[in-house]
Order: structure tokens, then sequence, then C-alpha cells
């Protein structure tokens, strides 16, 4: 199985401040045929379920706001919030989609400080 | 209103059954594959389950392999998961989720909480 890491495990940002979250595959989940990363964020609100964000690493799903943005490719990758709304407390993971099973980074929990 | 509910939790004993439901709506149903996803109590999202379209092709996570079976029913538009010889580590936030691009999941259930104790 495809292992996801990610960093750190949780953070603190001030409102309005840059968040980044870092991803990391135990081997490459492009595929060299399409030039397509096959990575996915989702946000998770307590007692909520997961929410997707961001797939094919960068492309933004309709609706999520444009202060969220993926970037990365082969086996790094990450999910900025450029500026962090109160909104956007939550815990959020990485998924890839390029291996079967499909596999779940540990997530991420941000926090206002 | 495009959504999934899930039904069919709630606590059993250990070596015990239950079946889980999720009811989908507001998209074509027949034409999604499907998931089942878990996530422990304060713990990660675990890949459970996978259907395919008309129930032919169906995957397991090793953890639950011989124990969960996968169904669905596209005429109910129903996706089932029949969990059998629970274990105290089944306990868990079931969520069904619908696939789209390959593998990601563009459409969750607000899930059903399975807890398995004595």
């Amino acid at each position: 199985d495809i292992v996801m890491t990610q960093s750190p495990d949780s953070l603190a940002v001030s409102l309005g401040e840059r968040a980044t979250i870092n991803c990391k595959s135990s081997q490459t989940i492009l595929n060299s045929s399409n030039n397509k990363n096959y990575l996915a964020w989702y946000q998770q609100k307590p007692g909520q379920p997961p929410k997707l964000l961001i797939y094919w690493a960068s492309t933004r799903e309709s609706g999520v706001p444009d202060r969220l943005s993926g970037s990365g490719s082969g086996t790094d990758f990450t999910l900025t919030i450029s500026s962090l709304q109160a909104e956007d407390v939550a815990v959020y993971y990485c998924q890839q989609y390029f291996g079967s099973p499909i596999t779940f980074g540990g997530g991420t929990r941000v926090d206002i400080k | 209103e495009v959504q999934l509910v899930e039904s069919g939790g709630g606590l059993v004993q250990p070596g015990g059954s239950q079946r889980l439901s999720c009811a989908a709506s507001g998209f074509s149903f027949r034409n999604s594959w499907m998931y089942w996803i878990r996530q422990a109590p304060g713990k990660g999202l675990v890949w459970v389950s996978s259907i395919d379209y008309d129930g032919s092709v169906t995957t397991y996570a090793d953890s639950v392999k011989g124990r969960f079976t996968i169904s669905r029913d596209n005429a109910k538009n129903t996706l089932y998961l029949q969990i059998n010889s629970l274990r105290a580590e089944d306990t868990a936030i079931y969520f069904c989720g619908r696939v789209a691009g390959g593998g990601v999941i563009n459409l969750w259930g607000q899930g059903t909480l399975v807890t398995v104790s004595s």
C-alpha cells in the first residue's frame, strides 16, 4: 500500500496569516501517461464528514474558496491556506488514488493562534 | 437534494453482526462507484470497501476481508455493508462515499457510529 505522511500533525496560525500543510507519498503518485497527480485534499470539521477540497493535486472543487490551493508533484504535495479565516479551523487530510487501496494521510489539525 | 444518508449503526457485542445502509438521492446512483470509509474515535480515515456500478466488482481492506460484505440495490438507490464477527477495533464512524475521477470521494454521508463493546 502507498503510505501517505502528513506534517505537521497540528499547527496554529493567526487570522489572516498563511497555513501550509505537507503530504508525502511513499512512492510516486504521478501518472506519466496523463501527467496527473492522483492526490486529493479533504477538510473535516468537528462532527461533520470530510469535504472534498482539491483533486488532481491542484484542481479546486466547485465552491472552494481560492485562498485554499494545492501544489506539488510526484511524492511531495502541499495544501496552502493563504489567509486563514475562522471557518478554516478543521482537520485536513490528503488522499492518494493512484494505487489500490486508496490511502489517507494521518491528518493535520489547523487552529487559530 | 444530492445526498447520502447512512443508518444501521449502534452498540453491538463482540462477535456480533450489523447491517449498515446508505440511501442515495439526487444523483444517478447506478452510475456511481461507491466506498465505505471508517474513522475510529479521534483517529483518521481508513478505506474499508469498494463496489462498482452493478456490484460485480467488490474489494476489501485486509482487516475486514472475510467478515464484511459490501452490496448495493440500484433499484432502491441503496448501498449496504454487512459487518460480521465484530471486534472492538471495528468501533468507528462508518461513512459511505460516492467515487469520482478514479478514486476521489466527492460526496460523503454524515456517517453512522458502530460501537463494539460488551
